[in-house]
This record gives C-alpha cells, sequence and structure tokens, in this order.
C-alpha cells in the first residue's frame, strides 16, 4: 500500500527559531500534498495545498511567510514554520495523493509531527 | 455552517456490539467525496472507508459500512462487531469537486469510540 513518511516524527524548539518538517511519499508519485495542523483534542485543519513545481496555496488565515511550503519533487514536501512561538505548538500532518493511479480519490497521511516550541 | 458535522463528542459501547458513528455534511457541489478515518492514540490517520458523491452503493470495507444517505446529507459509519482495538477518535472528512486531486479535506470534529469489555 502507499506509505507517508514523515521526519522528524517530534521536534522541541525554542521559541525564534525555524523548524523543518519533511514529507515523503515512499512508493508513490504524490503531484499534490496537503498540510494538516490539529490542536490537542481538536479536528484537523487544512493549512495549505502543496503543487510539485509550483507555489503552495494557502488556506484563509494561514500566514504562508511563516508556514513556507516546498514541493520540489514528486515524492517530497516541506513546511519550514519560521520564527516558531509557542503558539505553533501543535500536530502537524502531511497527506498525499497518488498523481499516477489514474483514479482513486484516497490521500494517504503520514504519522505526523508533533512540534512543541518552547 | 459547518461543512462536517459530528453530534456524537463520545460513545461508550460494549465489546462486540455494533456501532454507528453519525456524520452529516453540507456542500452545494454535486462531486464530492466523503471519507471516514480512525485516529488512535499515536495521532496517525488511518484510512477506513470512501464513499463518492455519485455511488449509487453504500460503501463497506470489511467490519466497516457507510450509511449514505443523500437526500439527508448523512454519511455515518457503522462498526460491526465492536472490538477493544476499535477504541479510537473517528473523523469524518469530505472533499469537495471533482476530485482531480487539488483539494484538501475538511474534518469534522470527531468522535472519541472507547469499546468496553
Amino acid at each position: 500500500g502507499a506509505v507517508v513518511s514523515q521526519h522528524p516524527s517530534w521536534v522541541i524548539c525554542k521559541s525564534g527559531t525555524s523548524v523543518k518538517i519533511e514529507c515523503r511519499s515512499l512508493d508513490f508519485q504524490a503531484t499534490t500534498m496537503f498540510w494538516y495542523r490539529q490542536f490537542p483534542k481538536q479536528s484537523l485543519m487544512l493549512m495549505a495545498t502543496s503543487n510539485e513545481g509550483s507555489k503552495a496555496t494557502y488556506e484563509q488565515g494561514v500566514e504562508k511567510d511563516k508556514f513556507l511550503i516546498n514541493h520540489a519533487s514528486l515524492t517530497l514536501s516541506t513546511l519550514t514554520v519560521t520564527s516558531a512561538h509557542p503558539e505553533d505548538s501543535s500536530f502537524y500532518i502531511c497527506s498525499a495523493r497518488d498523481g499516477t493511479s489514474g483514479g482513486g480519490d484516497e490521500q494517504y497521511f503520514g504519522p505526523g509531527t508533533r512540534l512543541t516550541v518552547t | 455552517a459547518q461543512k462536517i458535522t459530528q453530534t456524537q463528542p463520545g460513545m461508550f459501547v460494549q465489546e462486540k456490539e455494533a456501532v454507528t458513528l453519525d456524520c452529516t455534511y453540507d456542500t452545494s457541489d454535486q462531486s464530492y467525496g466523503l471519507f471516514w478515518y480512525k485516529q488512535p492514540s499515536s495521532g496517525e490517520m488511518i484510512f477506513l472507508i470512501y464513499q463518492g458523491s455519485y455511488d449509487e452503493q453504500n460503501a463497506t470495507e470489511g467490519r466497516y459500512s457507510l450509511n449514505f444517505q443523500k437526500a439527508r446529507k448523512s454519511a455515518n459509519l457503522v462498526i460491526s462487531a465492536s472490538q477493544l482495538g476499535d477504541s479510537a477518535m473517528y473523523f469524518c472528512a469530505m472533499r469537495e469537486g471533482w476530485g482531480g486531486g487539488a483539494d484538501g479535506l475538511t474534518f469534522g470534529k470527531g468522535t472519541h469510540l472507547i469499546i468496553q469489555p
């Protein structure tokens, strides 16, 4: 089955620093990847849609200069949280759609990255 | 208005009983997809079942079935013969549009299901 990995699984950083989270599709090509954020005991909220080779599309209310997304290849998208603050502490989950499947609507989710900003 | 509504914040169910998790949705699109995911305490999102808006038959995947009532905009998840390992958060989600791949999912607030022995 389709596998999506994320790295790191968890990260603790100091306020004001930047953190990069990687999302990889391991056995398929992902033309589109999605980044979600989940605060404790809440639902997943779509942050942005990442398309290979083009700029990401951000949801309303998500600061594109703070959450930098790069989808440089068909198997890798990165999310960089710049100048992180404690309120950015959250569970960040990526998902990927198999662009070569010729059909199928399923999005495959990564295991998530837990970010804690101190 | 919320696009996905899950009215059951939490449920306790006896092991081996069937359980229905409610989900209603709101969209003006004719083409959309409905999903159910399971999220155990580890945080991973586990895909359970999918229903397309044009699918005439209810989707089934093993012990999971989706009771799709299009006119009522309802997409309830039914788990038959519940097991202790079914204890988790369950999220209903929707993809609006034709599904070309450009659309992320909108999630409901989830239902915390606890299976009791």
